[in-house]
């Protein structure tokens, strides 16, 4: 099946540093979506975008739109060791049903 | 906010085993719901998508044979891995979405199958 690239494939920082990841794709979509997935559980909703260039915070975490449509960031400042975790993109087609295609996530270590 | 509730958390059965997994948005009336299938540090890849009331639309390559998918009613869809065999073993995951109001996908806790 269709998926995004994401990057970095995984990061190994310190807590306190600042964490950055980009997807990109061949393909434009009429919304950009970024979750977190811990082990075992379903992903979490952390920032939904929905207008090119749009760019949106939600608390440490900052997200943008891509001016092109085919491309969308993530941005996490000041890093916890609860941000451990797996980040995935998702763009999505907007419209009646509302599909989404993945990113190959990036997984986050966070040394206290 | 939206809830959206899977059912079981965990299943291992025997092989040739068909297996029903159940997918309820709580608070809300979900148009449309989405089956995922995820293996180990992968990504989550698309299976089918489910409208109420209607058949659902399998992505290529998934076997809808194999894959059962009811959606009877907003609340409710359902995911039936017939004759189960191990090479089925994966975590599964739906999430449930609703064309009338402005909210993203909301992803369920998944279910986590197991075939010996």
């Amino acid at each position: 099946g269709q998926q995004l690239n994401q990057s970095p494939q995984s990061m190994f920082i310190q807590e306190g540093e600042d964490v950055s990841m980009n997807c990109t794709s061949s393909s434009i979509f009429n919304t950009w979506l970024w979750y977190k997935q811990d082990p075992g559980e379903g992903p979490v909703l952390l920032i939904a975008l929905y207008k090119a260039g749009e760019l949106t915070s939600n608390g440490r975490l900052t997200a943008q739109f891509g001016i092109t449509r085919k491309d969308s960031f993530l941005n996490i400042s000041a890093s916890i060791p609860s941000d451990v975790g797996i980040y995935f993109c998702a763009g999505g087609y907007g419209g009646a049903t509302n599909k989404l295609i993945f990113g190959t996530g990036t997984l986050l270590a966070v040394q206290p | 906010g939206a809830v959206v509730s899977q059912h079981p958390s965990r299943v291992i059965c025997k092989s040739g085993t068909s297996v029903k997994i159940e997918c309820r948005s709580l608070d809300f009336q979900a148009t449309t719901m989405f089956w995922y299938r995820q293996f180990p540090k992968k990504s989550l890849m698309l299976m089918a998508t489910s409208n109420e009331g209607s058949k659902a639309t399998y992505e290529q390559g998934v076997e809808k044979d194999k894959f059962l998918i009811n959606h009877a009613s907003l609340t409710l869809s359902t995911l039936t891995v017939t004759s189960a065999h191990p090479e089925d073993s994966s975590f599964y995951i739906c999430s449930a979405y609703s064309v009338y109001s402005n909210q993203p996908q909301h992803f369920g806790d998944g279910t986590r199958l197991s075939i010996l």
